[in-house]
């Protein structure tokens, strides 16, 4: 079955570097995009950018040059790495499949997401 | 980037009552919006896509609605394993947005 789960850091320094790793099983990264998106405690969820199943990836102007995502298709692996961290990047960070229904493209498996602090 | 309205941010409801929340999208996304349920703790949960498909799983009591820029979500007969946050995303353009969210509380 599809699954999805992100490890990574519980505490982060400020202006450090976070890294997440998104493990996935029951489909292909070649064939599936993967996607992060974070929630910040007690507030919405944020769409942060897109590994495509082609090897591409798209990031939320939001995040500027700071957010960086990449794969290692042999391990079913996505990686995301943000740097120059600050306090309200304190957020809970999902992975999500972005799953095809015709029509459209839609998260359809999420992961259960690594809650991260960021501390001064 | 177009951005998702979402109201009412709370809402409260008695067992049995049918409850709407609506999302306005800042421009029309040719009904490409899905609606999740997010329980305390968990990751959001897919239950409605491209406005009106109940994904598998979901119950019947739940339905959605829209066209252009305006959209609607609905719970009929609210039991209390709806009581969760409900968030609209639009996926007719990148960056894909969300709603602010909507908590569903019990009267």
């Amino acid at each position: 079955q599809v699954q999805l789960k992100e490890t990574g850091p519980d505490l982060v320094q400020l202006t450090q570097t976070l890294s997440i790793t998104c493990t996935v099983s029951g489909f292909s990264l070649t064939t599936y995009n993967v996607h992060w998106v974070r929630q910040p405690p007690g507030k919405g969820l944020e769409w942060m950018g897109a590994m495509w199943n082609g090897g591409g990836t798209d990031y939320n102007s939001a995040f500027k040059s700071r957010l960086s995502i990449s794969r290692d298709t042999s391990k079913s692996q996505v990686f995301l790495k943000m740097n120059s961290l600050q306090t309200d990047d304190t957020a809970k960070y999902f992975c999500a499949r972005l799953g095809y229904g015709s029509p459209g493209w839609y998260f359809d498996f999420w992961g259960p997401g690594t809650m991260v602090t960021v501390s001064s | 980037d177009i951005q998702m309205t979402q109201s009412p941010p709370s809402l409260s409801a008695s067992l049995g009552d049918k409850v709407t929340i609506t999302c306005q999208a800042s421009q029309n996304i040719n009904k490409y919006i899905a609606w999740y349920q997010q329980k305390p703790g968990k990751a959001p949960r897919l239950l409605i896509r491209y406005t009106s498909t109940l994904e598998s799983g979901t119950p019947s009591r739940f339905s959605g609605s829209g066209s252009g820029r305006d959209y609607s979500f609905s719970i009929s007969n609210v039991e209390s394993e709806d009581i969760a946050s409900y968030y609209c995303l639009q996926y007719d353009n990148l960056p894909y947005t969300f709603g602010a969210g909507t908590k569903l509380e019990l009267k």
